[in-house]
């Protein structure tokens, strides 16, 4: 299916347990980006790629690894994860030429 | 100061009115501007973008854009109760060949059939 897609849509998972999040997208967007929505603080960028093993840390990397070593899939580590790290992660991609964000559906993350 | 600052809500409308939802920002420099929509235990879903000063329509959309006041807003006429959702301010800046966005943290549309 054409498009970004993220997996899992939910997942719960222990604290100190490493858990990776899925993200493909299929227009061979060059900018990949990893989002955390937390009630309070809207959208906040984790980490962002610009193209096929080129990664940056955004506003809140801590504890957090990603890795691009295929321009469609941008897979999120979280290498021990916390109670902290609960929320929404949304991962989006966006063309080269600029333009706004597509989102994927999103992954509900419980950290228990 | 937060980057880009809305209004929470909710903005409570009556169907058929104009909704009007405001956002201002803090970089002078910031050069794009968009619109996402996001229903509850939804994704943003990208709805308007401008990049120059003045007005934007599309359907029954318009943005706004007056980088002297460093405001931007977003006018939905004829509401309709679908257009109840939370809406999303996000700012461009160029940074090193990346366009980096900001988000605000959205205000909540209510449209009251």
């Amino acid at each position: 299916d054409a498009g970004i897609t993220q997996s899992p849509r939910y997942k719960i998972t222990e604290t100190g347990r490493q858990v990776t999040l899925m993200c493909h997208q299929t227009w061979s967007h060059s900018y990949m980006f990893w989002y955390r929505q937390d009630l309070g603080h809207g959208l906040r960028l984790i980490y962002y790629s610009a193209a096929a093993d080129i990664t940056d840390k955004g506003e809140v990397p801590d504890g957090y690894v990603v890795s691009r070593s295929k321009t469609e899939n941008f897979p999120l580590t979280l290498e021990s994860a916390t109670r902290s790290q609960t929320s929404v992660y949304f991962c989006a991609s966006a063309p080269e030429t600029g333009g706004g964000y597509t989102f994927g559906s999103g992954t509900r993350l419980t950290v228990v | 100061q937060k980057e880009v600052e809305q209004n929470s809500g909710p903005l409570s409308v009556p169907e058929g009115a104009i909704a009007s939802l405001n956002c201002t920002y803090s970089d002078r420099g910031s050069q794009s501007f968009f619109w996402y929509r996001q229903y509850s235990g939804k994704s943003p879903e990208l709805i308007m973008f401008i990049y120059s000063n003045g007005d934007k329509e599309d359907g029954r959309f318009t943005a706004q854009l007056n980088k002297a006041s460093q405001y931007v807003s977003l006018l939905i006429r004829d509401s309709q109760p679908s257009d109840s959702a939370t809406y999303l301010c996000a700012v461009g800046l160029n940074s090193g060949g990346y366009q980096k966005v900001t988000f605000g943290t959205g205000t909540k549309l209510q449209v009251i059939p």
